[in-house]
């Protein structure tokens, strides 16, 4: 079974914080993604990766960013938290741009 | 500019009875749609999906009808459990990469 692991389940942060929320795949897959949920929004596209060091903006990339030195590595960076980046942020993996996302859990990050 | 329009919040049917999810899309381009379903504090899990080749897709409880005409396509549970309480997401391969863009989500309550 293909894994999607995201490093944090729940996380605070601080205003004003560097943070950094880390997604880690095992099945070889090409392509990464990063979404976050809200209510009443669904799931937004933030960044996705299709390889190593290749980035793509999603639908709302603004105080984001991105990392992917390992193709089984997609690390998502807000430079400076703010209380509007409060939400549950989801990873994917997938070896096709439309087939088999595979997410990962999710991390609740809330920034006070 | 939404692409991918899931207009219900939310659902709440009987146990045993049928729930039907819509779900409509602007883009005739859009040539695939998977329904994902999702479980609080858990990420999207894969349901179904459907081509634009065919109108219907059957796996189970689980039916996916779609009308390419109206741009519409809608998730049949026949019969409903109440296992099946979740919020249901409609995507279509409409993105920028062929990536696939999520509806706002319904909300599904099986009620026993």
């Amino acid at each position: 079974d293909v894994k999607v692991t995201q490093s944090s389940r729940y996380l605070v942060k601080r205003t004003g914080e560097k943070v950094f929320l880390e997604c880690v795949q095992d099945m070889d897959h090409e392509n990464m993604f990063w979404y976050r949920q809200d209510p009443g929004l669904g799931l937004r596209l933030i960044y996705f990766s299709y390889d190593v060091k290749m980035k793509e903006k999603g639908d709302i990339p603004e105080g984001y960013s991105v990392s992917r030195e390992k193709k089984e590595r997609f690390s998502l960076i807000l430079e400076s938290a703010s209380t509007n980046q409060t939400s549950m942020y989801l990873c994917a993996s997938s070896s096709s741009m439309i087939y088999g996302y595979t997410f990962g859990s999710g991390t609740r990050l809330t920034v006070v | 500019d939404q692409q991918v329009k899931q207009n219900s919040p939310s659902l709440s049917v009987q146990e045993g009875r049928i729930s039907i999810l819509n779900c409509d899309y602007t883009n005739s381009m859009f040539d695939y749609f998977l329904w994902y379903k999702k479980y609080p504090a858990e990420g999207p899990t894969f349901l179904i999906s459907i081509s634009s080749i065919k109108d219907k897709n059957e796996d189970g409880r689980f039916t996916v009808f779609l009308n390419k005409s109206a741009k519409h396509l809608s998730l049949h549970i026949v019969p409903s459990q109440p296992g099946d309480s979740a919020v249901y997401f409609c995507a279509a391969n409409g993105g920028s990469q062929g990536n696939l863009i999520f509806g706002k989500g319904t909300k599904l309550s099986v009620k026993p």
